[in-house]
């Protein structure tokens, strides 16, 4: 069983450019969580999505990121203009369920921004 | 604010010692998640304690937790040089869905 992939490993955009970010969970999980780690921190939650549906974006900045997670095909964080603040390394988590479950988490994306 | 802190931010012992690291939350949880990570790579699920439970062990770790205190533990006993790596709490701060992170303790652990 496959755990959950994201892609691509490491993505360089220059400012103003978008990114495009992939993540496949675990096969049977359908909670897909992405979360934001920027050097020597901890990771920063920003949404919570079920297939076709945002529960939770309340980490999400205002402007410029948005998430889906369609019917089929991976969970996507799209990331307009970015600019260098938005460097970081980005993980994908998924569960079988919501809330108590145990959240696993992919290799995750870094993005550079120059 | 942090719902998860860690204590020590830093850690260096030992091959063979034990190696003892706390997180402290501030609201209630239903549950309170370890997690390691290696340097520049993904995070890997070590342990989930629930709320009503007090301690769980898993091979060479060993959580504790605390609801009263909000605290946890997190013990590696007899550790190893490919235990060094950042550890973190997370809780659920019973809101469904999302985890709150804290900053991590970085253990080193010497040959």
């Amino acid at each position: 069983n496959a755990g959950v992939m994201q892609n691509p490993r490491h993505l360089v955009r220059r400012r103003g450019q978008e990114a495009r970010l992939r993540c496949s969970p675990m096969k049977g999980h359908s909670h897909v969580y992405w979360y934001r780690q920027l050097p020597e921190e901890g990771l920063k939650f920003m949404v919570y999505l079920q297939k076709e549906n945002i529960i939770d974006e309340s980490g999400m900045p205002k402007e410029r990121f948005s998430a889906e997670f369609p019917k089929e095909g991976p969970s996507i964080l799209r990331i307009q203009q970015v600019v260098r603040g938005d460097s970081a390394a980005y993980f994908c988590a998924s569960s079988w369920a919501s809330g108590t479950d145990t959240q696993y988490f992919g290799p995750g994306t870094r993005l550079t921004v120059l | 604010s942090q719902q998860g802190e860690e204590d020590p931010q830093a850690l260096s012992i030992q091959e063979g010692e034990n190696a003892t690291m706390n997180c402290s939350y501030k609201t209630s949880i239903n549950n309170l998640q370890w997690y390691r990570q290696n340097s520049g790579r993904g995070l890997v699920h070590l342990i989930l304690i629930r709320s009503n439970e007090r301690e769980k062990h898993s091979g060479r770790l060993r959580v504790t937790l605390d609801t009263s205190k909000k605290s946890s533990s997190l013990l590696i006993t007899a550790s190893r040089a490919a235990d060094t790596a950042s550890y973190f709490c997370a809780t659920d701060g019973n809101q469904g869905g999302k985890l709150i992170f804290g900053q991590g303790t970085e253990l080193s652990v010497k040959p």
